[in-house]
């Protein structure tokens, strides 16, 4: 599987707008980005995914390199709810299969 | 349209017991896929189950570990001889035959 690289945390200030990379040097062709978020006690939520283009919705923008080694999810004004653990996931589909493979992630702090 | 449904919420299991966690996924969706979570860590993808197939289990323990999803009921994750490094958080998910995952709540199960 195509790995991903976060950094491990990060903090922002409430109604601020939040940048979180990811590289992901490997990504084949086929591979989707997405980005999926786990708050405290819960299950992972997805956010957003993309292939080539930026993409937005009521989450969300992610911001696709031009050379798709790198991505960036933006959060445009963060609010206490957005402090959750963010993880960038390459989604390929093999022979049916469509796991996820979840990295580490970045650990988000929204400061009040 | 209710979400992915996993009980228990909590399970307790002393050493040697089984334990049997139970999803229902969301209305729809054919496909389940099983995750767990150790404490501060990311999820990892267990077992991947379409009706009465098991399509993926590349992530299962070899042994006292299986999963199944019945044409009629929830799918089960089930745990045989329970030792104290069993001790996680599993998460289960579902999607549509393409599509997104959605996760349940998970099932925090402790053994003693």
């Amino acid at each position: 599987d195509a790995k991903t690289t976060q950094p491990n945390s990060m903090e922002s200030n409430e109604e601020e707008p939040v940048h979180l990379p990811c590289n992901h040097s490997t990504i084949s062709g086929t591979d989707y980005i997405h980005w999926y978020r786990q708050l405290p006690s819960q299950g992972p939520e997805y956010v957003i995914h993309g292939l080539t283009s930026n993409v937005n919705n009521r989450m969300a923008s992610l911001a696709i390199a031009e050379d798709r080694k790198s991505s960036t999810l933006i959060l445009h004004r963060a609010t206490l709810r957005d402090a959750a653990v963010y993880y960038c996931i390459l989604r390929r589909i093999i022979q049916g299969a469509q796991k996820l493979v979840f990295g580490q992630g970045t650990r988000l702090t929204i400061n009040p | 349209n209710a979400g992915v449904m996993q009980n228990p919420r909590h399970l307790v299991r002393r050493r040697g017991q089984e334990a049997r966690l139970r999803c229902s996924p969301m209305k729809g969706h054919s496909h389940v896929y099983w995750y767990r979570q150790l404490p501060e860590e990311g999820l990892k993808f267990m077992v991947y189950l379409q009706k009465e197939n098991i399509i993926d289990e590349s992530g299962m323990p070899k042994e006292r570990f299986s999963a199944e999803f019945p044409k009629e009921g929830p799918s089960i994750l089930r745990i045989q001889q329970v030792v104290r490094g069993d001790s996680a958080a599993y998460f289960c998910a579902s999607s549509p035959l393409s599509g997104e995952q959605f996760f349940g709540p998970g099932t925090r199960l402790t053994v003693l």
